[in-house]
């Protein structure tokens, strides 16, 4: 009964490869993010979906593209993944933006 | 920058223990919010207090804020191994996000 889930938990790739990393919510919440954690454990928000609707798309390189078929996913597609790529990133969802959030078990991707 | 930053940012302490640790933010908030990692583990909710809350516990858990202060503290009591974990503070204001802080290392040894 995983509340958020993600796939893959590790990712290893080459740099200039596309990925995609997926993310669903079985708690019938109506937001979803994305977060990436650095080496450093530095948590920074990367976009926001209100009901399929983008809410927040922060300063994020265009290689990134996040696409929510429906409330329950929300994935991740990077596309020519560079070195500075290399970090862990969560999925998370909430009821409603201000309220708690519930992570995904993240993944962990690595640019070779 | 980081709106919210946690201080100590580690903690080493016996079981039996308490473990203080204490977060700074720079703007208005609506909310704060406390969150623990286990290593290699996502983010899990602990406790959400409210601008106009000054304090508010759970289990062993007790959250304070001092809106005037800018600043929160989480106590937790009595620790444990098991509560061993990365500790953020993360705050909701009017920029329609959660920011979080860097995090408090708490080790809780045997």
């Amino acid at each position: 009964d995983t509340a958020v889930s993600q796939t893959p938990k590790y990712l290893v790739t080459q740099m200039g490869n596309d990925k995609s990393i997926k993310c669903e919510q079985n708690l019938g919440h109506d937001t979803m993010y994305w977060y990436k954690q650095d080496s450093k454990k530095f948590l920074k928000i990367m976009f926001s979906y209100n009901n399929k609707e983008l809410i927040i798309n922060e300063t994020v390189p265009n290689r990134f593209s996040p696409k929510s078929p429906d409330k329950a996913h929300l994935n991740l597609h990077i596309n020519s993944l560079e070195l500075g790529d290399s970090a862990v990133y969560f999925c998370a969802s909430s009821s409603l933006p201000l309220h708690e959030q519930f992570f995904g078990p993240g993944t962990r991707l690595t640019v070779l | 920058s980081q709106q919210g930053e946690e201080d100590p940012q580690a903690l080493s302490i016996q079981e039996g223990e308490n473990a203080t640790m204490n977060c700074s933010y720079k703007t208005s908030i609506n909310n704060l919010q406390w969150y623990r990692q286990n290593s290699g583990r996502g983010l899990v909710h602990l406790i959400l207090i409210r601008s106009n809350e000054r304090e508010k516990h759970s289990g062993r858990l007790r959250v304070t804020l001092d809106t005037s202060k800018k600043s929160s503290s989480l106590l937790i009591t009595a620790s444990r191994a098991a509560d061993t974990a990365s500790y953020f503070c993360a705050t909701w204001g009017s920029w329609g996000k959660l920011q979080f802080g860097a995090g408090t290392q708490v080790v809780v040894t045997p």
